[in-house]
């Protein structure tokens, strides 16, 4: 049973324009949320994190939301590059120490 | 990530042989992780280290083995490689954000 959803295999969009990648859960116990950023042939790379105290966390054009109450969280990207075309992948922790769950990805594409 | 090394990056071996690959850090990090990548099921934790000679179980732990002697070596040991162990293999260290070796494609044929 996947805890960690990421329901849109992938996702395209114009560049400037903005990308919404989306994340749902379902272990109450996760406490900590990260999206990580994969080109191909290259590990992941943390992009951005947010506590369940918090709503809300922004980073340059990046900012990710989480609303505890629908088990959801989402990526926002303002405005999308092609350099951003990669595989994003939501990844959660809390419910077994501080192992990460991740969720299958979303490949963004972004058109110039 | 100059902080973590993987090898081999690239194997291709056959049908049940041992195959063992390496994680190498030199972050002298507490915790250690291996991971496989398959199309469709994400990042999935095989086995984890927080600290030498301290290993435990991930989610999809079946046919592998791990080991840790040193605090900087974390190996990954396929006991008796199948044609579903072919994936894309991930060693982290880190606590609530990990940080990523480059990876090891392994191809069981």
């Amino acid at each position: 049973d996947q805890q960690v959803k990421q329901n849109s295999p992938s996702l395209s969009v114009q560049e400037g324009r903005i990308s919404i990648l989306n994340c749902d859960y379902t272990n109450s116990m996760f406490d900590y949320f990260l999206w990580y950023k994969k080109y191909p042939a290259e590990g992941p790379t943390f992009l951005i994190s947010i506590s369940s105290i918090k709503d809300k966390n922004e980073d340059g054009r990046f900012t990710v939301f989480l609303n505890k109450s629908a088990k959801h969280l989402s990526l926002h990207i303002v405005p999308s590059q092609p350099g951003d075309s990669a595989v994003y992948f939501c990844a959660a922790s809390g419910g077994d120490g501080n192992k990460l769950v991740f969720g299958a990805g979303t490949i963004l594409r972004v058109k110039s | 990530d100059a902080g973590i090394t993987q090898s081999p990056r690239h194997k291709v071996t056959e049908t049940g042989t041992p195959v063992t690959l390496r994680c190498h850090q030199t972050e002298n990090h507490r915790y250690m992780y291996w991971y496989r990548q398959d199309p469709g099921h994400g990042l999935r934790l095989i086995h984890y280290s927080y600290g030498v000679k301290d290993t435990d179980k991930g989610e999809v732990s079946d046919g592998y083995s791990v080991s840790r002697s040193k605090t900087e070596d974390f190996l990954l040991t396929l006991e008796s490689a199948t044609s579903s162990q072919t994936s894309v293999y991930f060693c982290a260290i880190g606590d609530y954000g990990y940080t990523f070796g480059s990876g090891t494609r392994l191809t069981v044929v």
